[in-house]
């Protein structure tokens, strides 16, 4: 139980298109989701908490514009990164709290997708 | 902001060996976590502690909720070359409705062979 994939795991795009990044909580359902991006040998860097049905709450430093964030049913969220640059290559994780699993707040991670804009 | 100290950074040792790695902060924390994190894979879940001295075991994973609420540790024993990856720390600082998880840094495993 408490399965969270990510689609897709890879993607390569040119510099200035939008690519869109699902994250699905696959036999639960997520009222909360969670957007990481993480760098090469670095930590874990949360970027926004999805809500669904309500808009995304960003950390400080993250552009809401750049990085638009939809939680449209409570088993789907997704990450668009928007007229995407080089320097937005990164690894991104998403994550989904089962309310049902814990009343603890555990966070069950995607596999992560590999961004890398040419 | 909060932050999680999680030494050491990286480890070398031989199989067999048992490790051990702690996480420190200067502010208190509910719920502490430990994940592992493979090479181009998402962090799974080991260990989650809810209470202060709780320790709990996980196969030949054991961690510590800290007597303070400050520290954890997870300490694994017998290591086999499949615990080579990273282990983050993280914590939950706030209470029930807090999600947001703080990481730590992580601590990097090599088993030499």
């Amino acid at each position: 139980g408490a399965v969270v994939s990510q689609h897709p795991s890879r993607v390569i795009c040119k510099s200035g298109t939008s690519v869109k990044i699902e994250c699905r909580s696959l036999d639960f359902q997520a009222t909360t989701m969670f957007w990481y991006r993480q760098f090469p040998k670095k930590s874990l860097m949360l970027m926004a908490t999805s809500n669904e049905g309500s808009k995304a709450t960003y950390e400080q430093g993250v552009e809401k514009d750049k990085f638009l964030i939809n939680h449209a049913s409570l088993t789907l969220s997704t990450l668009t990164v928007t007229s995407a640059h080089p320097e937005d290559s990164s690894f991104y994780i998403c994550s989904a709290r089962d309310p049902s699993r814990s009343a603890y707040n555990e966070q069950f991670f995607g596999p992560g997708t590999r961004l890398t804009v040419l | 902001g909060q932050q999680l100290n999680q030494s050491p950074q990286s480890m070398f040792i031989q199989e067999g060996e048992d490790v051990s790695m702690n996480c420190t902060s200067s502010s208190i924390f509910n719920t502490w976590l430990w994940y592992k994190q493979d090479p181009g894979e998402g962090p799974v879940l080991l260990i989650a502690l809810y209470k202060a001295g709780e320790l709990t075991s996980n196969g030949r994973l054991t961690a510590q909720f800290g007597i303070t609420r400050k520290d954890s540790f997870l300490n694994i024993s017998a290591s086999i070359p499949s615990d080579v990856g990273i282990y983050f720390c993280a914590g939950l600082p706030g209470g029930y409705r807090d999600d947001k998880i703080i990481f730590g840094k992580g601590t990097r495993l090599h088993i030499l062979p």
